[in-house]
């Protein structure tokens, strides 16, 4: 089976580097994504990385190892509309479906 | 480019009725993917089609069903709702079986189970 870990909670302060961890178990690996979901809003894809090393897309990057199943998502010069929950996902073995971690909710401290 | 739209925003039901929800996909995107998110927690995976047929299917009972349609959008059918099928249900649209990585969602739709 799949199984993913983040923290829960995440806080920072505005300006601020955050960085947000996901582990991963499973049993056929294709890729770490990462989505957005502000509160009452759709999860918005952010970023997806297949092979090891760190993927840059503004002031959010993403990094993988897939020797230690972890990888994490690093938002830089940290905004108030950062402060949503964050998902870290991955395919099940099948490849047919995405499996969502519970969630980080990051808070932005002014 | 049209987005991924869902309809309704909001619905009220009762145990053991029955509710349709509908999805537009993205223009181009031939995959549709559901999902039912409780508060507080990740969107969980109910089922995906692709090309109109049930390409995977995640730990939801039967009487959660789906459809395809040849323009590509979707159902979601629920029947004998219960307390428990109160949640966001998400659909998400792809360009291809093969890249289910990058999914776009639609707005939800908020099940209410009284």
């Amino acid at each position: 089976g799949q199984s993913l870990e983040q923290p829960s909670e995440v806080t920072a302060v505005e300006g601020a580097i955050v960085q947000i961890n996901c582990t991963y178990q499973t049993s056929g690996f294709y890729g770490l994504s990462w989505y957005q979901q502000h509160d009452g809003g759709a999860p918005t894809f952010l970023s997806y990385n297949a092979l090891d090393g760190l993927e840059e897309t503004g002031r959010f990057s993403s990094f993988l190892s897939r020797s230690d199943s972890y990888g994490y998502l690093l938002l830089q010069e940290l905004q108030m509309k950062d402060s949503a929950s964050y998902f870290c996902a991955v395919r099940d073995e099948s490849g047919d479906k995405i499996i969502f971690g519970k969630g980080t909710r990051l808070h932005i401290l002014p | 480019e049209t987005g991924v739209t869902q309809s309704p925003t909001h619905l009220i039901k009762t145990r053991g009725q029955q509710v349709t929800l509908r999805c537009s996909s993205q223009s181009g995107h031939n995959t549709v993917s559901w999902y039912q998110q409780a508060l507080g927690q990740g969107p969980q995976f109910i089922f995906q089609y692709y090309r109109e047929e049930e390409n995977g299917r995640g730990n939801f009972p039967p009487r959660f069903s789906g459809l395809q349609f040849p323009n590509y959008s979707s159902e979601l059918n629920v029947n004998a709702l219960e307390l428990d099928d109160s949640a966001l249900y998400l659909c998400a649209s792809s360009s291809g079986q093969g890249s289910p990585d990058t999914q776009y969602f639609g707005p939800g739709t908020r099940l209410t189970v009284l």
